[in-house]
Protein backbone atom coordinates (compact mmCIF):
# COMPACT_ATOMS: atom_id res chain seq x y z
CA UNK A 1 0.00 0.00 0.00
CA UNK A 2 1.02 3.71 0.12
CA UNK A 3 3.52 4.72 2.33
CA UNK A 4 3.55 8.25 3.29
CA UNK A 5 6.89 9.15 6.48
CA UNK A 6 7.32 11.84 8.26
CA UNK A 7 10.85 13.39 10.01
CA UNK A 8 11.52 13.95 12.45
CA UNK A 9 9.28 11.54 14.54
CA UNK A 10 9.76 13.98 17.55
CA UNK A 11 11.40 17.49 18.23
CA UNK A 12 12.26 19.32 21.06
CA UNK A 13 13.68 22.95 20.78
CA UNK A 14 14.04 26.48 22.30
CA UNK A 15 11.35 29.26 22.35
CA UNK A 16 12.09 30.89 19.29
CA UNK A 17 14.16 28.67 17.13
CA UNK A 18 13.05 27.04 13.65
CA UNK A 19 12.13 23.62 13.14
CA UNK A 20 11.53 21.58 9.45
CA UNK A 21 9.01 18.80 9.01
CA UNK A 22 9.54 16.71 6.42
CA UNK A 23 6.81 14.29 4.32
CA UNK A 24 7.52 11.80 2.00
CA UNK A 25 5.63 9.70 -0.36
CA UNK A 26 7.39 7.05 -0.86
CA UNK A 27 6.08 4.53 -3.52
CA UNK A 28 4.12 6.88 -5.56
CA UNK A 29 3.43 10.33 -6.56
CA UNK A 30 1.65 13.03 -4.52
CA UNK A 31 0.70 16.30 -6.61
CA UNK A 32 -0.82 17.56 -3.03
CA UNK A 33 0.12 17.27 0.14
CA UNK A 34 -1.84 18.42 3.12
CA UNK A 35 -0.71 19.33 6.80
CA UNK A 36 -2.84 19.03 9.81
CA UNK A 37 -2.10 19.48 13.37
CA UNK A 38 -4.06 17.88 16.24
CA UNK A 39 -4.28 19.10 19.87
CA UNK A 40 -4.70 16.52 22.82
CA UNK A 41 -7.94 14.94 22.43
CA UNK A 42 -9.13 16.66 19.64
CA UNK A 43 -9.30 15.63 15.69
CA UNK A 44 -7.06 16.49 13.09
CA UNK A 45 -7.48 20.23 11.54
CA UNK A 46 -5.83 21.24 8.45
CA UNK A 47 -3.51 23.65 8.82
CA UNK A 48 -2.49 23.69 4.76
CA UNK A 49 -2.60 22.42 1.09
CA UNK A 50 0.50 22.05 -0.11
CA UNK A 51 0.55 21.95 -4.46
CA UNK A 52 4.01 20.78 -6.22
CA UNK A 53 5.40 23.90 -7.70
CA UNK A 54 2.95 26.18 -6.71
CA UNK A 55 2.35 28.03 -3.08
CA UNK A 56 0.30 26.47 -0.93
CA UNK A 57 -3.43 27.19 0.28
CA UNK A 58 -3.18 27.83 3.99
CA UNK A 59 -6.44 27.92 6.03
CA UNK A 60 -8.45 30.41 8.29
CA UNK A 61 -6.20 31.45 10.72
CA UNK A 62 -3.18 29.89 10.45
CA UNK A 63 -0.16 32.36 10.14
CA UNK A 64 1.85 31.69 6.41
CA UNK A 65 4.74 33.63 7.52
CA UNK A 66 4.68 31.07 10.63
CA UNK A 67 4.26 27.66 8.87
CA UNK A 68 6.12 27.91 5.73
CA UNK A 69 5.41 25.35 3.71
CA UNK A 70 7.74 23.68 0.46
CA UNK A 71 6.77 21.24 -1.94
CA UNK A 72 9.51 20.98 -4.03
CA UNK A 73 8.97 17.77 -5.87
CA UNK A 74 6.16 14.69 -6.53
CA UNK A 75 7.45 13.41 -3.40
CA UNK A 76 8.87 15.76 -0.81
CA UNK A 77 6.74 18.68 1.16
CA UNK A 78 8.21 20.22 3.87
CA UNK A 79 6.91 22.59 6.78
CA UNK A 80 8.78 25.40 8.82
CA UNK A 81 7.49 26.23 11.81
CA UNK A 82 9.31 29.28 12.38
CA UNK A 83 10.06 31.45 16.04
CA UNK A 84 8.74 28.51 17.67
CA UNK A 85 6.60 29.24 20.83
CA UNK A 86 5.04 26.69 23.24
CA UNK A 87 1.90 27.23 22.24
CA UNK A 88 3.18 25.71 18.58
CA UNK A 89 3.66 22.81 20.82
CA UNK A 90 1.43 19.95 18.88
CA UNK A 91 1.20 17.10 16.73
CA UNK A 92 1.96 17.51 13.33
CA UNK A 93 0.81 15.26 10.78
CA UNK A 94 0.94 15.29 6.69
CA UNK A 95 -0.95 13.11 4.54
CA UNK A 96 -0.62 12.71 0.73
CA UNK A 97 -2.78 12.47 -1.96
CA UNK A 98 -2.68 9.27 -4.30
CA UNK A 99 -4.39 9.97 -7.24
CA UNK A 100 -3.25 6.76 -9.16
CA UNK A 101 -6.67 5.30 -8.18
CA UNK A 102 -8.75 7.75 -9.68
CA UNK A 103 -6.82 7.91 -12.80
CA UNK A 104 -7.89 4.26 -13.45
CA UNK A 105 -11.59 5.23 -12.63
CA UNK A 106 -11.77 4.51 -8.63
CA UNK A 107 -11.26 7.47 -6.33
CA UNK A 108 -8.22 9.35 -4.33
CA UNK A 109 -7.11 8.53 -1.26
CA UNK A 110 -5.63 10.45 1.35
CA UNK A 111 -2.71 8.68 3.15
CA UNK A 112 -0.97 9.91 6.09
CA UNK A 113 2.23 9.69 7.60
CA UNK A 114 3.30 8.88 11.07
CA UNK A 115 3.14 12.24 12.82
CA UNK A 116 5.47 14.79 14.12
CA UNK A 117 5.65 15.51 17.63
CA UNK A 118 7.09 18.91 18.40
CA UNK A 119 8.05 20.35 22.00
CA UNK A 120 8.83 24.04 22.06
CA UNK A 121 10.21 24.79 25.69
CA UNK B 1 -19.87 25.08 11.93
CA UNK B 2 -18.66 21.72 12.33
CA UNK B 3 -19.82 19.59 8.57
CA UNK B 4 -18.57 16.15 9.83
CA UNK B 5 -19.71 15.07 13.16
CA UNK B 6 -19.09 11.96 15.55
CA UNK B 7 -21.58 12.09 18.37
CA UNK B 8 -20.36 9.39 20.64
CA UNK B 9 -16.70 10.44 21.74
CA UNK B 10 -16.33 6.62 23.00
CA UNK B 11 -17.90 3.20 22.95
CA UNK B 12 -17.20 -0.03 24.64
CA UNK B 13 -18.27 -2.95 23.41
CA UNK B 14 -16.82 -6.82 24.47
CA UNK B 15 -15.01 -8.69 22.15
CA UNK B 16 -16.97 -10.89 19.51
CA UNK B 17 -19.36 -7.97 19.64
CA UNK B 18 -20.31 -5.77 16.61
CA UNK B 19 -19.27 -2.36 16.96
CA UNK B 20 -20.72 0.18 15.19
CA UNK B 21 -19.37 3.74 14.87
CA UNK B 22 -21.64 6.71 13.41
CA UNK B 23 -20.51 9.46 11.54
CA UNK B 24 -23.19 12.66 10.10
CA UNK B 25 -22.46 15.28 7.91
CA UNK B 26 -24.08 18.05 6.59
CA UNK B 27 -21.95 19.07 3.47
CA UNK B 28 -24.33 17.41 0.75
CA UNK B 29 -21.53 18.60 -1.76
CA UNK B 30 -19.58 15.80 -0.03
CA UNK B 31 -19.18 12.89 -2.01
CA UNK B 32 -16.06 10.53 -0.92
CA UNK B 33 -16.20 9.31 2.98
CA UNK B 34 -13.90 7.55 4.49
CA UNK B 35 -12.67 5.76 7.92
CA UNK B 36 -9.59 6.42 9.34
CA UNK B 37 -8.20 4.57 12.42
CA UNK B 38 -5.80 6.21 14.88
CA UNK B 39 -3.25 5.30 17.69
CA UNK B 40 -2.28 7.71 19.72
CA UNK B 41 1.48 9.28 18.98
CA UNK B 42 0.78 7.99 15.51
CA UNK B 43 -1.00 9.10 11.87
CA UNK B 44 -4.04 7.94 10.76
CA UNK B 45 -4.74 4.79 8.86
CA UNK B 46 -6.84 4.39 6.04
CA UNK B 47 -9.43 1.90 6.69
CA UNK B 48 -12.15 1.71 4.31
CA UNK B 49 -13.99 4.59 2.06
CA UNK B 50 -17.44 4.62 0.31
CA UNK B 51 -18.27 6.86 -2.54
CA UNK B 52 -21.72 8.30 -2.47
CA UNK B 53 -22.76 6.20 -5.56
CA UNK B 54 -22.73 3.02 -3.00
CA UNK B 55 -24.58 2.65 -0.35
CA UNK B 56 -22.33 -0.30 1.51
CA UNK B 57 -18.93 -1.20 1.16
CA UNK B 58 -17.95 -3.91 3.22
CA UNK B 59 -14.25 -5.10 3.67
CA UNK B 60 -13.06 -8.19 5.65
CA UNK B 61 -14.70 -7.37 8.89
CA UNK B 62 -15.27 -3.64 8.15
CA UNK B 63 -18.63 -2.64 6.25
CA UNK B 64 -19.24 0.94 6.34
CA UNK B 65 -22.64 2.25 5.19
CA UNK B 66 -24.18 4.88 3.75
CA UNK B 67 -27.14 7.28 4.03
CA UNK B 68 -27.32 10.17 1.65
CA UNK B 69 -30.92 10.85 2.46
CA UNK B 70 -30.36 11.03 5.84
CA UNK B 71 -26.57 12.41 5.45
CA UNK B 72 -25.50 9.60 7.98
CA UNK B 73 -23.08 6.71 7.64
CA UNK B 74 -21.62 3.99 10.01
CA UNK B 75 -18.57 1.50 10.33
CA UNK B 76 -19.35 -1.85 11.68
CA UNK B 77 -17.12 -3.88 12.75
CA UNK B 78 -17.16 -7.40 13.51
CA UNK B 79 -16.37 -9.67 15.63
CA UNK B 80 -14.66 -6.62 17.43
CA UNK B 81 -10.82 -7.90 18.80
CA UNK B 82 -9.04 -6.21 21.37
CA UNK B 83 -6.93 -4.75 18.87
CA UNK B 84 -9.16 -2.66 17.59
CA UNK B 85 -9.37 -0.67 20.27
CA UNK B 86 -8.26 3.02 19.06
CA UNK B 87 -9.70 6.54 17.80
CA UNK B 88 -12.15 6.40 14.42
CA UNK B 89 -12.53 8.89 12.75
CA UNK B 90 -14.65 9.89 9.65
CA UNK B 91 -13.54 11.88 7.08
CA UNK B 92 -15.32 13.40 4.22
CA UNK B 93 -14.19 14.75 0.75
CA UNK B 94 -15.85 15.55 -2.76
CA UNK B 95 -13.90 15.75 -6.06
CA UNK B 96 -11.78 18.78 -7.51
CA UNK B 97 -14.77 19.70 -9.73
CA UNK B 98 -17.07 20.36 -6.81
CA UNK B 99 -17.23 22.99 -3.50
CA UNK B 100 -16.19 20.62 -1.56
CA UNK B 101 -12.73 20.29 -3.42
CA UNK B 102 -10.19 16.86 -2.83
CA UNK B 103 -9.73 18.20 1.28
CA UNK B 104 -10.53 15.81 3.79
CA UNK B 105 -12.80 17.59 6.80
CA UNK B 106 -12.83 15.37 9.74
CA UNK B 107 -14.85 14.43 12.70
CA UNK B 108 -14.14 14.69 16.32
CA UNK B 109 -13.48 10.96 16.94
CA UNK B 110 -14.91 8.40 18.91
CA UNK B 111 -12.64 6.14 20.86
CA UNK B 112 -13.22 2.80 20.71
CA UNK B 113 -12.36 0.17 23.46
CA UNK B 114 -13.11 -3.49 23.07
CA UNK B 115 -12.99 -5.11 26.23
CA UNK B 116 -11.73 -8.84 26.04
Amino acid sequence: GAVVSQHPSWVICKSGTSVKIECRSLDFQATTMFWYRQFPKQSLMLMATSNEGSKATYEQGVEKDKFLINHASLTLSTLTVTSAHPEDSSFYICSARDVTPWLAGGVDTQYFGPGTRLTVL
Amino acid sequence: DQQVKQNSPSLSVQEGRISILNCDYTNSMFDYFLWYKKYPAEGPTFLISISSIKDKNEDGRFTVFLNKSAKHLSLHIVPSQPGDSAVYFCAASGHSNNNAGNMLTFGGGTRLMVKP
